[in-house]
């Protein structure tokens, strides 16, 4: 089984920052990576497939990048909707698909 | 629009039994390969269960293996996940979700509100 970590558990940002997240892999799932956002209370949201292709409808403010073991998704300028939890997802190897444990984006 | 619509959970006691129903809606659910996956209170997601489009092929995480049964009935466009002793652990809310799989990927998309599954005496 793939095993994925992310990293921070918790980022504080202002509005209008950047905000970086990290997701490592512990083996390498080659560019089959993708991320979600999660609100309280709502489902998971696919922004990010490929490691870097943004979903229909997400914001370009949303950049994905890395491969192998390694990745990070930024938010160039955080928005207010953005503040929310953030998982990887690799679809490498499967069953299982695995995520990460989630980052929290909090405001500062 | 898309819809996918959980319904079923509830207040169980260790050791019984639950069924999960799914209900999809302005898709085309034959062509979809669809999943559970849940997440406990205040934690990340973990996938529970797959099934192919035609019901043919079906993956289990090892947490439920022997447990959960996760079927389809595409002439009904609805999925369901029987869990069977239950534990506290498996507490946590259950959302289906479709699976994109072109080109190698296997993402989840779309995904369902979830539904509630509380484990306890």
């Amino acid at each position: 089984e793939i095993v994925m970590t992310q990293s921070p558990a918790t980022l504080s940002v202002s509005p209008g920052e950047r905000a970086t997240l990290s997701c490592r892999a512990s083996q390498s799932v080659s560019s089959n990576l993708a991320w979600y956002q999660q609100k309280p209370g709502q489902a998971p949201r696919l922004l990010i497939y490929g490691a870097s292709t943004r979903a229909t409808g997400i914001p370009a403010r949303f950049s994905g990048s890395g491969s192998g073991t390694e990745f990070t998704l930024t938010i160039s300028s955080l928005q207010s909707e953005d503040f929310a939890v953030y998982y990887c997802q690799q679809y490498y190897i499967w069953p299982p698909l695995t995520f990460g444990g989630g980052t929290k984006v909090e405001i500062k | 629009e898309v819809q996918l619509v959980e319904s079923g959970g509830g207040l169980v006691q260790p050791g019984g039994s639950l069924r999960l129903s799914c209900a999809a809606s302005e898709f085309t659910f034959s062509n979809y390969e669809m999943n559970w996956v849940r997440q406990a209170p205040g934690k990340g997601l973990e996938w529970v269960s797959y099934i192919s489009g035609s019901g043919g092929t079906k993956y289990y995480a090892d947490s439920v293996k022997g447990r959960f049964t996760i079927s389809r009935d595409n002439a009904k466009n609805s999925l369901s996940l029987q869990m069977n002793s239950l534990r506290a652990e498996d507490t946590a809310v259950y959302f289906c979700a479709g699976l994109r799989s072109s080109y190698g990927s296997a993402l989840f998309d779309p995904w369902g509100q979830g539904t509630l599954v509380t484990v306890s005496s």
